[in-house]
């Protein structure tokens, strides 16, 4: 069975940082592409970002670009998000999800991790 | 790239059906068959229900299916049942640099 367990949400100030982990289980992780969805309180669903299987592809949402990073360790099965220069936009819970590449589709998720971002 | 349109509420009673709508443009939903469609319970994470169109992943009921005409896709829901109530979001797959859009949600009664 699928698991991912995401985890690193906290309460931070704005231009603060965070890293976001994602531990999965019960597949193949360095076979598959990795994202990371975000739900503001009451909104709905914004692709954060993608990485390949590998690593070597790497996508960001114009929100985020240049301020957050995605990473992965094959080795240990985990998904990162490093977050730098937080603002009060990015308060969300953040889902790591398994990504299947062609047609982009998530099919599996996290059960979510929460980022507040407030002074 | 905007966000898909979705109707903000939909209702039906139990052992109806309805449809619900995600219209986007001739880049996203009307150029491929890339469309997905997401069930979400409140405080819970989303999980697929209908993928490329009109597929649905393995344990998924029948009573769920999708379909697309134009730059129009729908999600129809079968023998409305209590446990359908939910929020239900589509997603599309655009190009390579706007990786893929969701739409806005639509919150599902069942009376």
């Amino acid at each position: 069975e699928v698991q991912l367990l995401d985890s690193g949400g906290d309460l931070v100030q704005p231009g603060g940082s965070l890293r976001l982990s994602c531990a999965a289980s019960g597949f193949i992780f360095s076979g598959y592409a990795m994202s990371w969805v975000r739900q503001a309180p009451g909104k709905g669903l914004e692709w954060v970002s993608s990485i390949s299987d590998s690593g070597g592809s790497i996508y960001y949402a114009d929100s985020v670009k240049g301020r957050f990073t995605i990473s992965r360790d094959n080795s240990k099965n985990m998904l990162y998000l490093q977050m730098n220069s937080l603002r009060a936009e990015d308060t969300a819970v953040y889902y790591c999800a398994k990504l299947v590449t062609t047609g982009r589709k998530f099919d599996s998720w996290g059960q979510g991790t929460l980022v507040t971002v407030s002074s | 790239q905007s966000a898909l349109t979705q109707p903000a509420s939909v209702s039906g009673s139990l052992g109806q059906s309805i449809i619900i709508s995600c219209t986007g443009t001739s880049s996203d939903v009307g150029g491929h068959s890339y469309v997905s469609w997401y069930q979400q319970y409140p405080g819970r994470a989303p999980k697929l229900m209908i993928y490329d169109v009109s597929n649905r992943p393995s344990g998924i009921s029948n009573r769920f299916s999708g379909s697309k005409s134009g730059n129009t896709a729908s999600l129809t829901i079968s023998g409305l049942q209590a446990e359908d109530e939910a929020d239900y979001y589509c997603s599309s797959y655009v190009n390579s640099n706007t990786f893929v859009i969701f739409g806005g949600g639509t919150k599902l009664s069942v009376l």
